[in-house]
């Protein structure tokens, strides 16, 4: 079974820029999650899809950051303009479904660097 | 709302030593509880789960956790490390109320040395 891939693995980009990165979740999915994960911390939910539905963006800074999920599958997270702080490795993860035990699976994440 | 706390950030040992990274946990409600590995510029990993039922949970890799209700715990322990058990460990806790929403915790590095 194929994991969940994330692209692209690394990004440089300066402040004020603009940036996007895509996830294809594990086939079947229902449920997409998007986490921010800073240096030396553990990875803080931004928000949460089941299907193309937003069920969870409470801590998505939505002056900079969006996010979509328009068919159900594929997802994007974009950030513009960028600022220095948004450093950081972007997880997507996904599971079976949303009301249940179902465990989340991560993807290797894509690495942002603001400079 | 619930919090992870993880009081080591690193943790030096010795291969074939023995090892265990603390997770303290607070909850209004009851929870579910995780332990994930990330090694070097991977994602995460599911060590093991607390779900309901034995206080000892047994996951991959020889690792295994006991949840403690009372001091709201849940340790991470391995009775002989490895190399390759150097990486980054994540407590993490799941509300049961709520929409599988997971809270992490800073992380504890396990740093095995030969």
């Amino acid at each position: 079974e194929a994991g969940v891939a994330q692209s692209p693995r690394y990004k440089i980009i300066e402040k004020r820029q603009s940036v996007a990165f895509w996830c294809n979740p594990i086939s079947g999915h229902a449920t997409l999650y998007w986490y921010q994960q800073i240096l030396g911390q553990g990875p803080k939910l931004l928000i949460q899809f089941q299907n193309n539905g937003v069920v969870d963006d409470s801590q998505l800074p939505k002056d900079r950051f969006s996010a979509e999920r328009l068919k159900g599958v594929d997802s994007t997270l974009k950030i513009q303009p960028a600022k220095l702080e948004d450093s950081a490795v972007y997880l997507c993860a996904s599971s079976l479904m949303l009301e249940s035990l179902n465990i989340q699976y991560f993807g290797a994440g894509t690495r942002l660097s603001v400079l | 709302a619930q919090s992870v706390t993880q009081l080591d950030s690193q943790v030096p040992v010795f291969e074939e030593a023995p090892v265990e990274l603390r997770c303290n946990y607070s909850s209004s409600v009851s929870v579910y509880l995780f332990w994930y590995v990330q090694y070097p510029n991977q994602g995460l990993q599911l060590l093991l789960k607390y779900l309901s039922g034995s206080t000892l949970v047994k996951g991959i890799n020889g690792f295994e956790a006991e949840f403690n209700k009372s001091q709201t715990s849940f340790h991470l322990r391995k009775p002989s490390v490895h190399i390759s058990d150097t990486a980054e460990y994540f407590c993490a806790v799941r509300n049961n109320n709520a929409g599988n929403m997971l809270t992490f915790g800073g992380g504890t590095r396990l740093m095995v040395k030969p």
